[in-house]
Order: structure tokens, then sequence, then C-alpha cells
């Protein structure tokens, strides 16, 4: 069975520091994909990335910055020089490799910048 | 990226009643469908897994009587609430997927919350 742990239930930071939230999956499938979704209050998912298994290497994206490791089973996201509208529930997802497939979501970190 | 759109955005009914949110694949054909459940400070959990044409897939606990999934067009998947009560509510987000390939993704829809009352 798949699973996704996000052990940081919630984090509040000042703004323009840095921030690190831990994602931890468990698979049985050797190829998956994981994700990275924002949720503002307004409630809608806003997609951040999606990462094959085949794929270790890190990925930067402006402020946004992912750590995957395998090895770990660890998909972590940082977001560098945070600010206030960062402030949102972050969930990290997995998913077989296929395209109709559902995803399994974390628990969710919620993220708090304070100015 | 595609577009996946929800209709009603929110809703609020009285108990006993039925209520029907639509999920809708604005610019594709979405052969999957899926709908999910998130209850306040929660995470999302599915509740169906929708294929055109056929009878949906339900989670272990997820009532199929009462949570009628209808996707009769490659565009369009249907969630009926029957006999709502207040521990119905909750944000419902379906995501739609145009197909098996793994270059294959999948789009959210922007949920409607559902008060009963």
């Amino acid at each position: 069975a798949q699973k996704v742990t996000q052990a940081q239930t919630e984090i509040s930071v000042v703004e323009k520091e840095d921030v690190t939230l831990d994602c931890v999956y468990e698979t049985r499938d050797t190829t998956y994909y994981l994700f990275w979704y924002k949720q503002p209050p307004s409630g809608e998912l806003v997609f951040l990335i999606r990462r094959n298994s085949f794929d270790e290497q890190n990925e930067i994206s402006g402020r946004y910055s992912w750590n995957f490791q395998k090895s770990t089973s660890s998909f972590n996201f940082t977001i560098t020089a945070s600010q206030v509208v960062d402030s949102a529930v972050y969930f990290c997802a997995l998913s077989e490799l296929k395209g109709n497939t559902p995803l399994v979501f974390g628990k969710g970190t919620r993220l708090s910048v304070i100015a | 990226g595609a577009v996946v759109s929800q209709h009603p955005s929110w809703v609020i009914c009285k108990s006993g009643t039925s209520v029907k949110i639509e999920c809708r694949s604005l610019d594709f054909q979405a052969t999957t469908m899926f709908w999910y459940r998130q209850f306040p400070k929660q995470s999302l959990m599915l509740m169906a897994t929708s294929n055109e044409g056929s009878k949906a897939t339900y989670e272990q606990g997820v009532e199929k009587d009462k949570f009628l999934i209808n996707h009769a067009s490659l565009t369009l998947s249907t969630l009926t609430v029957t006999s709502a009560h207040p521990e119905d509510s909750s944000f419902y987000i379906c995501s739609a997927s145009a197909g098996t390939s793994v270059y294959n993704e999948q789009f959210f829809g922007p949920g409607t919350r559902l008060t009963v009352l």
C-alpha cells in the first residue's frame, strides 16, 4: 500500500526565512510519481511539481526547490526567502506511474509566514 | 495546464435533501475522473474512481448508495449526495485524467464546499 507522511503539522516562520517541508513516502512500486500541491485558504489545489521516480535530480523553480532522495524515500520541499503569500497548507502526494491512477496525499503541513 | 471546473463552488442545503455536484473537463476528454473529500483541516481522501461509461469504483467505507457518481460523457462526471446530513458537510474535489499514458497528467477542479444544515 502507498503512504505519504508529512510529520510537520504546522510551521511558523518569519518572512524572509527559509523553510523546508518534509515528505516521506512508502510504496511497493518501483516506479511512481511524487507531487507537491499548495492549498491556500480558498481551497483550490495549486500544482507545484510532479516528479517521476526515474529522475532524482533536484529541481529549482524560483524560490522553490525540491530534494528527491530515493535512498531515504523522501521528497522535501524548500521555500527560500519566504513571503506572506506562501502561507497555505502544502500537500505531498504519491501515485503510480500511470496517467489514470489516484493520488495518495499526506496529511499536509500548514505554513504560516509572519510579516 | 488543462482546466477542470466544478459547479457549484459552494452549496448550503437542508438535512435530508440531495445535492448534485458537477465536474467538467473543459479542454480535454477525461477517461477517468476521481472524487475526493476533504474534511476541515484534514487531508484529501479518495472517495471513488469514475471511468466514462462504466460504474464507479468506491473506496472502502464510502456508501455507494449515498454518493451516486455518474460519468456519462468524456467531459462530465457528477456526484450526487443523497439525503445529505450535517456529517456530509465537507469540501469535495474532483480530478480528471485523459488516459493511462505516463505522460497524462491529472488536473484538479477548484472544489465544492458543501454545508448541510
